[in-house]
């Protein structure tokens, strides 16, 4: 079945400092792939995604190319702003319009 | 486009009460909505999926009787946590998909505290 592993965290930056959060999976075909955000005490909203292999992702500078050689969709960013302190969440479909979430990897930044 | 709210944000109630979370799809019809539940600094868990007019599908380990589901209608999913115990005490939260694509929309949660 279709599977998702998400490096583990806490992560922590110094402002503008560089962002990358891996993400690998594994599924049948190429579906769609979805990174998630949440804000603390909030529930999630979708960061970015994409929808097939070579597609790349972005939102708020955030990037992430689904990667098929690698079976890859880590998510970057140039610089981080303290208000990119969340949890992000790496996720894909598995059957009818369900999810599969990584675990999550909390983002710390100092300002 | 795309909200889905919920209500209450935050709810405390005593052990032995039961609890109603409602979960509204706003400028969508939702064919189906999700319920998770999510412990402290960890991912959220599937509890049900519910389509509307039938009966909610259940993860496995997951007390049915114990979370109530009803989906009325294509804009409204309630979760019912019946005769609540403090190890009910979680954040819930709903998703819901209008069934085009794979994409989900998720509430903002309800933070249920059981004392």
């Amino acid at each position: 079945g279709n599977s998702v592993t998400q490096m583990e965290g806490p992560v922590t930056l110094s402002e503008e400092a560089f962002l990358t959060i891996n993400c690998t999976y594994t599924a049948t075909g190429y579906p769609s792939l979805f990174w998630y955000v949440q804000y603390p005490g909030e529930g999630l909203q979708l960061l970015l995604k994409a929808t097939k292999a070579d597609d790349k992702g972005s939102n708020k500078g955030f990037e992430a190319t689904y990667r098929k050689e690698t079976t890859s969709f880590h998510l970057e960013k140039g610089s981080v702003q303290v208000s990119d302190s969340a949890v992000y969440f790496c996720a894909l479909p598995s059957g009818t319009y369900k999810y599969i979430f990584g675990t999550g990897t909390r983002l710390k930044v100092l300002a | 486009g795309a909200v889905v709210s919920q209500h209450p944000s935050r709810v405390i109630c005593k052990s032995g009460t039961s609890v109603k979370i409602e979960c509204r799809s706003l400028d969508f019809q939702a064919t189906t909505m999700f319920w998770y539940r999510q412990f402290p600094k960890q991912s959220l868990m599937l509890m049900a999926t519910s389509n509307e007019g039938s009966k909610a599908t259940y993860e496995q380990g997951v007390e049915k009787d114990k979370f109530l589901i009803n989906h009325a209608s294509l804009t409204l999913s309630t979760l019912t946590v019946t005769s609540a115990h403090p190890e009910d005490s979680s954040f819930y939260i709903c998703s819901a998909a209008t069934g085009r694509d794979y994409e989900q929309y998720f509430g903002p949660g309800t933070r249920l505290t059981v004392t």
